[in-house]
This record gives structure tokens, C-alpha cells and sequence, in this order.
């Protein structure tokens, strides 16, 4: 079935640092990739998605582009904040299923003053 | 904006009581989705609707129930609860998540 793989945490960067959270996904079919953020005792927000190949999802400074070829959905944001510190999970859903949502384990991120 | 509105953030209860958690959503979605979220275990889907009064089992429907009378609402139902069913409970709209309940049974 459908899955999504993603980095394991935690990842501690510095303020101001690049950061890269890895996420590979698979899939039969053409699915919808998402980046969700998760603070602590919150819900899941969205912060940004993809529904086809070549795509590039972008909010609040993060990135992913929707690449086929490597199935890959990698999240980057060019020079991170403390208030970033979060749990991010990948995910991906499939109109012909549903639209059920399938995540990855998340990354746990935090980000250093 | 997209709201999906979960309509208790805390909840205590005890073991046995049947127990609803309500979610509505403004945007006339069909689907709708409910999951709980446990440490180590990530998010599971226990039940999922596409329609008004259609609903679908997810991975873990056991000991839970759900009801779609209108479209907006999607409720999930414990019908004796039990205290493996603390948790953190999300409702999606689609792609869209509430801001959880935490349902602690005792």
C-alpha cells in the first residue's frame, strides 16, 4: 500500500541555519504531497502541498517540490527561527482513495537561540 | 480560510461513559476523517465518512462509532469508554485539521 518515509528526529539546528527535513513517499497512484506542522498540545496545520509532479508548495519561508522521478518530497526552509520548533510530518493522499491522508512518523525539530 | 472546529480541546471522563466528539467544517467538503494520535504510534485513522450518513472503518474503528447527519458535522462516538482510548483526537476536512481534543479517561 500507499506510504510515506521521513527523517527521523530530533533534529537540533542553530538559529539561522539551513534546514532539510527528508521525505520520500510511495504510491500506485498520482497523489497529493503535504507538509503539516504540529506545535506542542496543538492540532495539525497545513503548511503547504503539492497535487502533481514538479509542483513547489511554499509558505512562511518553507519549501517541498514534488519531484516523480525520485518520489521525494523534501521540506527546506533557508535560515530557521526558534519559533519553528514544531513536529513536521509529510503526508500524501489519493482522490481515488478517498482522500485518506497518510503520514509519516514525523520529525521532531528544534531550533537553538 | 478553511475552519474545521473540534468542539472541546480537554475532556475528562470516566470509564464507561459514552462519550461525543463533535467536528464541524465551513467549506461543504464531502470527506471528512477522524484519527487519534498517540506517542510512538503516530495518527491512525478510525473512521472516515465521503457523504451525509455514508461512513467507512479505518485502521482502528474498534470501540468507536460515528454519525453524519448533515454534511458540516462528523461525530465520533465511544460508546463505553475506556481508559486505552486517551488520547489525542483529530478531525480532518479533507486536508484541513481541527485543533485536537485531548480526551483523558480515567
Amino acid at each position: 500500500g500507499d506510504s510515506v518515509t521521513q527523517m527521523e528526529g530530533p533534529v537540533t539546528l542553530s538559529e539561522e541555519a539551513f534546514l532539510t527535513i527528508n521525505c520520500t513517499y510511495t504510491a500506485t497512484g498520482y497523489p497529493s504531497l503535504f507538509w503539516y506542522v504540529q506545535y506542542p498540545g496543538e492540532g495539525l496545520q497545513l503548511l503547504l502541498k503539492a497535487t502533481k509532479a514538479d509542483d513547489k508548495g511554499s509558505n512562511k519561508g518553507f519549501e517541498a517540490t514534488y519531484r516523480k522521478e525520485t518520489t521525494s518530497f523534501h521540506l527546506e526552509k533557508g535560515s530557521v527561527q526558534v519559533s519553528d520548533s514544531a513536529v513536521y510530518f509529510c503526508a500524501l493522499s489519493d482522490r481515488n482513495r478517498d482522500d485518506k491522508i497518510i503520514f509519516g512518523k514525523g520529525t521532531r525539530l528544534h531550533i537553538l537561540p | 480560510d478553511v475552519k474545521v472546529t473540534q468542539s472541546s480541546r480537554y475532556l475528562v471522563k470516566r470509564t464507561g461513559e459514552k462519550v461525543f466528539l463533535e467536528c464541524v467544517q465551513d467549506m461543504d467538503h464531502e470527506n471528512m476523517f477522524w484519527y487519534r494520535q498517540d506517542p510512538g504510534l503516530g495518527l491512525r485513522l478510525i473512521y472516515f465518512s465521503y457523504d451525509v450518513k455514508m461512513k467507512e472503518k479505518g485502521d482502528i474503528p474498534e470501540g468507536y462509532s460515528v454519525s453524519r447527519e448533515k454534511k458540516e458535522r462528523f461525530s465520533l462516538i465511544l460508546e463505553s469508554a475506556s481508559t486505552n482510548q486517551t488520547s489525542m483526537y483529530l478531525c480532518a476536512s479533507k486536508a484541513f485539521f481541527g485543533q485536537g481534543t485531548r480526551l483523558t479517561v480515567v
